[in-house]
């Protein structure tokens, strides 16, 4: 299995712009998880998926942050417009559902919003 | 709330001492607790974890100790080499479906 894989490894965008992270989670996990990772916060959860159905989504920060998960291969977390204070480190990470189970996170997307 | 507290924050140790990591946590009701290392440019890595019906798990040089009364659990890593050096975060499961919280990270250095 190749892991769970996010793209772009790194992005950089002027403030207002729209920017778009992708998730692949593993096959068979069926929990999804997106966490942003600063300096300040240490890991925030912003939201995650069960089954492709969104959860909890009270860590969004905002509503410029959007995500989606149409199915069970694939998910987005989007950022319309983007703010300098959006720059951090997006992770995505998944799992099989129920707790009790390890999370495999994805490499990252590095987010700088200048 | 649900809470994980993590210390020391950063950890300076000698190449082949040891290096202990604590967490506690809020729920007693908490049954899963997973650490994981996280090194520079990459996410962060499952390397062991522990179920709250045992009190200590080994895999070679990195041990976890919990104590549910207590409500708190232990990295160990023992003869520490250099490329342990890491960020590590400690997680507990609080109910359920509910997601991990993690702890917010210890900054490990092991000096050659």
């Amino acid at each position: 299995d190749a892991g769970v894989i996010q793209s772009p490894r790194h992005e950089v965008t002027e403030m207002g712009q729209e920017v778009t992270l992708r998730c692949k989670p593993i096959s068979g996990h069926n929990s999804l998880f997106w966490y942003r990772q600063t300096m300040m916060r240490g890991l925030e959860l912003l939201i995650y998926f069960n089954n492709n159905v969104p959860i909890d989504d009270s860590g969004m920060p905002e509503d410029r942050f959007s995500a989606k998960m149409p199915n069970a291969s694939f998910s987005t977390l989007k950022i319309q417009p983007s703010e300098p204070r959006d720059s951090a480190v997006y992770f995505c990470a998944s799992s099989r559902q129920g707790g009790n189970y390890g999370y495999t996170f994805g490499s990252g997307t590095r987010l700088t919003v200048v | 709330g649900e809470n994980v507290e993590q210390h020391p924050s950063t950890l300076s140790v000698q190449e082949g001492d040891s290096a202990v990591i604590k967490c506690t946590y809020s729920d007693s009701a908490s049954n899963y607790f997973p650490w994981y290392k996280q090194e520079l440019g990459k996410g962060p890595q499952l390397i062991i974890d522990i179920r709250s019906n045992v009190g200590e798990k080994k895999d070679q040089r990195i041990a976890v100790t919990l104590n549910k009364t207590a409500k708190h659990f232990s990295l160990h890593i023992t003869e520490t080499q250099p490329e342990d050096s890491a960020v590590y975060f400690c997680a507990a499961i609080f109910s359920g479906n509910t997601p991990l919280v993690f702890g917010k990270g210890t900054r490990l250095s092991v000096i050659a």
